[in-house]
């Protein structure tokens, strides 16, 4: 039973590019959520998707959107790289239904690097 | 605004200790509280969790405790290993229509030494 699994783990980008990070949830679940985590921190939401859409947001500018594919996986997109995006970058799944109590499966992560 | 807040920010022991780790909150409404081991460079894997009637779980070295009356739980490691060498995230969920999203801790940062 996979996990779920980030691609790419590891990524360097130049300021002001585009980045793309994806995620494949675990087996079952439906939901993903996306997590940006700096050195030293917690993690902090960015959003979360459930039947292709945005359900909620934290407190991340427009440059940070998603989407939702039919078979759940998910995309992170960040437009116009800054040096403050360089993070670990956690996408996390769950099952709506019973989010609540089973919580969610992380993944291991993709580590971005802006220079 | 829901908060949560660890103490202490970094540990460390000798193999083989025992240590607590402490979690306040401020989330409401409240629906369950986890503790998570991060270890570095990975996700958070899950260790306990427990819903408001619960006041302890345990998953084998590790006991999670909670008070929801002050709003604090502690995770209690056993005879601590060097495996045990991590960040240790403690993260309090709400529900509210339907949506479900947790707030985390900064997370207390453990290292076991030999």
């Amino acid at each position: 039973d996979a996990g779920v699994t980030q691609s790419p783990t590891h990524l360097i980008k130049t300021r002001g590019q585009q980045v793309t990070l994806r995620c494949s949830p675990k087996s079952g679940h439906d939901t993903v959520s996306w997590y940006q985590q700096a050195l030293g921190q917690g993690p902090q939401f960015i959003f979360q998707y459930y039947e292709e859409e945005e359900r909620q947001r934290g407190n991340f500018p427009d440059r940070f959107s998603g989407h939702q594919f039919p078979n759940y996986s998910s995309e992170l997109n960040v437009n116009a790289l800054l040096l403050g995006d360089s993070a670990l970058y956690l996408c996390a799944s769950s099952f709506r239904g019973a989010a609540a109590f089973y919580g969610y499966t992380f993944g291991s992560g993709t580590r971005l690097t802006v220079v | 605004k829901n908060q949560v807040e660890q103490s202490p920010q970094s540990l460390i022991i000798l193999e083989g200790k025992n240590c607590t780790l402490q979690c306040n909150y401020t989330v409401s409404p409240f629906s369950n509280l986890r503790w998570y081991k991060q270890d570095t460079g990975r996700g958070p894997v899950s260790l306990t969790i427990m819903t408001f009637s619960e006041n302890t779980k345990s998953n084998g070295r590790y006991t999670a405790t909670l008070d929801a009356d002050t709003k604090q739980s502690s995770l209690h490691i056993t005879a601590s290993q060097l495996s045990d060498s991590a960040s240790y995230i403690c993260v309090v969920s709400s529900t509210s229509g339907g949506s479900y999203i947790p707030t985390f801790g900064r997370g207390t940062s453990l290292i076991v030494h030999p």
